[in-house]
Formats: structure tokens, C-alpha cells, sequence
């Protein structure tokens, strides 16, 4: 099966700047990465998707880059703000849809004022 | 839209007791839900899948017999541990595959502690 690492497991950045969190996914036919923000004691939710016949995805202050040669995607939020500190969940489907999803096992971002 | 519910939102009960968990999709129709287990400062680890008027499909190791799954219609799911013991206290979360979305919505979680 789909096996997902995701890297940090915690990062701390302050406001303003930019965080980075890579994920490696190991089933070259993955085709569907979404992320999902998660605050304490809250549900999942997806902030940003990409799919695998697209190498970039933008959406404001978030992006999502995938290499699927080398099997990673990564997560850049720009401008960081205190609101952003959460735990982020990346994860990759097989079926290229949001259905049978592995997740990856977190990061915790801490943006300081 | 695309807002599913989980009743209820925290339970505490008795070893050897069982615990009914409800999901809803309260504004569309799920053919598919899916109920992940998370443990603390850890990832969704998925439990099962469960699809509208037929079986649950169980992931290797949850024990199918213990955890209980019924979609019964197209916009509820219930999971139900039986027999509770202390290492089933988690945090239960179901989602919702929206029709033609192709995206899972989340319910808020369920906090069980077992005794």
C-alpha cells in the first residue's frame, strides 16, 4: 500500500516568514495530494489540492509544488501569521479522487508573533 | 455547504460498555463515509469505509467485530465500539465523499474516553 513521510514534524517560524513541509509518497500511482489544517480538537480541514498532471497550485498565501519523478509534494505558506499555527496533514490517494486517502503524520507550525 | 455533523462531540462510559457515534452529512448526499481513528498529536489512521446499503470495507488490523459500522442511508453513518476498554479511548473522526465534489468533508470528531 501507499506509504506517506511528511517533514518536520514541528516547525517554528515567525510572522512574516515563509514555512516549507515536504512530503514523500512511495506508489508512483498516486495522482491526488491534498493538505489539511487542523487545530486543536477541530476536524480536518482541506486548504489546498493538487493533482498529478499539474506541477503547481496557488491559491493566495498557499502553495502546493509535486515532483512526481522524484515522488514528493510540498506545502509553502508565504507571510505567515499567527492564525496559521496548526497542525498540517498532507496526504496522497490512489484512486485520484479524495477517497482512500494516507495521510502523512503531521506537522505542527508555530508562528510567532 | 458541505457541513457533516458527529453526535456526540464526547462520551465517557464504563469499560464493557458500547458506544454508539453518528456522522452526517447534513446538506448532501454521501455514497461513501469513512471513519478514522487519532490518537494524540498523531495522524487520521483509517479504520474503515463505508459504503451506503452495503458492507464496511475494514483496513488490515480493526477488528471488524469490535468496531461496528452501519450506513443505512445516504446521509448517516454509525460506528459503534463494543465491549469499550480503556485502550479505545481515541479521537473518532468520520468524513463524507460528496457526490460529484470528489473532495472528503470532516465531521468535528468525537472524543471517547473509556474508563
Amino acid at each position: 500500500g501507499e506509504n506517506v513521510e511528511q517533514h518536520p514534524s514541528t516547525l517554528s517560524v515567525q510572522e512574516g516568514d515563509s514555512a516549507v513541509i515536504k512530503c514523500t509518497y512511495s506508489d508512483s500511482a498516486s495522482n491526488y495530494f491534498p493538505w489539511y489544517k487542523q487545530e486543536l480538537g477541530k476536524r480536518p480541514q482541506l486548504i489546498i489540492d493538487i493533482r498529478s498532471n499539474v506541477g503547481e497550485k496557488k491559491d493566495q498565501r498557499i502553495a502546493v509544488t509535486l515532483n512526481k519523478t522524484a515522488k514528493h509534494f510540498s506545502l509553502h505558506i508565504t507571510e505567515t501569521q499567527p492564525e496559521d499555527s496548526a497542525v498540517y496533514f498532507c496526504a496522497a490517494s490512489l484512486s485520484g479522487s479524495a477517497r482512500q486517502l494516507t495521510f502523512g503524520s503531521g506537522t505542527q507550525l508555530t508562528v510567532l508573533p | 455547504g458541505a457541513v457533516v455533523s458527529q453526535h456526540p462531540s464526547r462520551v465517557i462510559c464504563k469499560s464493557g460498555t458500547s458506544v454508539k457515534i453518528e456522522c452526517r452529512s447534513l446538506d448532501f448526499q454521501a455514497t461513501t463515509m469513512f471513519w478514522y481513528r487519532q490518537f494524540p498529536k498523531q495522524s487520521l489512521m483509517l479504520m474503515a469505509t463505508s459504503n451506503e446499503g452495503s458492507k464496511a470495507t475494514y483496513e488490515q488490523g480493526v477488528e471488524k467485530d469490535k468496531f461496528l459500522i452501519n450506513h443505512a442511508s445516504l446521509t448517516l453513518s454509525t460506528l459503534t465500539v463494543t465491549s469499550a476498554h480503556p485502550e479505545d479511548s481515541s479521537f473518532y473522526i468520520c468524513s463524507a465523499d460528496r457526490r460529484g465534489t470528489d473532495t472528503q468533508y470532516f465531521g468535528p470528531g468525537t472524543r471517547l474516553t473509556v474508563l
